[in-house]
């Protein structure tokens, strides 16, 4: 679990302002996924990438920018945070090489609050 | 796309009863169900999953059963304990496929003392 780490842990912005959670993994897992968790919504899919340099959207990217120019990096982007977009965020990694290549592991997760 | 129904939303149980939370998927493609754990305020963890060229496999008090004609899959816990207490999420991929999971909306398992 150690392996994969997000930044801040906790962050408070206000409407219209740009934020970035970070997230990091040592491992050189090429799958990255990033996710949203809000009360009776479950874990929903925002972005993930296959590799570096390649993303694709999940079921709510909207509002969200992605990038992975390093495959241990996948940061996540709110270009203009909406009070709809606070929630619980997990970043998650997987590895089609490993035995089990499916399973995600998540990291600790960044609560965001937008005013 | 994949869509995942857990239920029931919330299940109460007695420490030391059974609790069994169930799951349906609607992608016949499916083929690997984990099931993941998260206590209040911590990360989402693995605890088992099984591959569809099975119907059950087993870890100690948990074990997950699956029914690939009826497409769907169960996990069960038995003499449960308070540290059992957590969200349950079940999942459905494709192997080989993207490495995307579609999640159920988990369930609230709380085991009263």
């Amino acid at each position: 679990d150690a392996g994969i780490t997000q930044s801040p842990r906790y962050k408070i912005t206000e409407t219209g302002r740009q934020v970035t959670l970070m997230c990091h993994q040592t491992w050189s897992h090429s799958y990255m996924f990033w996710y949203r968790q809000d009360l009776g919504h479950g874990l929903r899919l925002i972005y993930y990438s296959a590799a570096a340099d390649i993303t694709d959207k999940g079921e709510v990217p909207d509002g969200y920018v992605v990038s992975r120019s390093k495959t241990e990096n996948f940061p996540l982007t709110l270009e203009s945070a909406t009070r709809s977009q606070t929630s619980v965020y997990f970043c998650a990694s997987s590895d089609p090489g490993l035995a089990n290549q499916e399973t995600q592991y998540f990291g600790p997760g960044t609560r965001l609050l937008v005013l | 796309g994949e869509n995942v129904e857990q239920h029931p939303s919330t299940l109460s149980v007695q420490e030391g009863d059974s609790a069994v939370i169930k799951c349906t998927y609607s992608d016949s493609a499916s083929n690997y169900f984990p099931w993941y754990k998260q206590e209040l305020g911590k990360r989402p963890q693995l605890i088992i999953d099984i591959r569809s060229n099975v119907g059950e496999k087993k870890d100690q008090r948990i074990a997950v059963t699956l029914n690939k004609t009826a497409k769907h899959f169960s996990l069960h816990i038995t003499e449960t304990q308070p540290e059992d207490s957590a969200v349950y999420f079940c999942a459905a991929s494709r192997f080989y496929g993207n490495n995307r999971l579609a999640f159920g909306k988990g369930n609230q398992v709380v085991v009263i003392p």
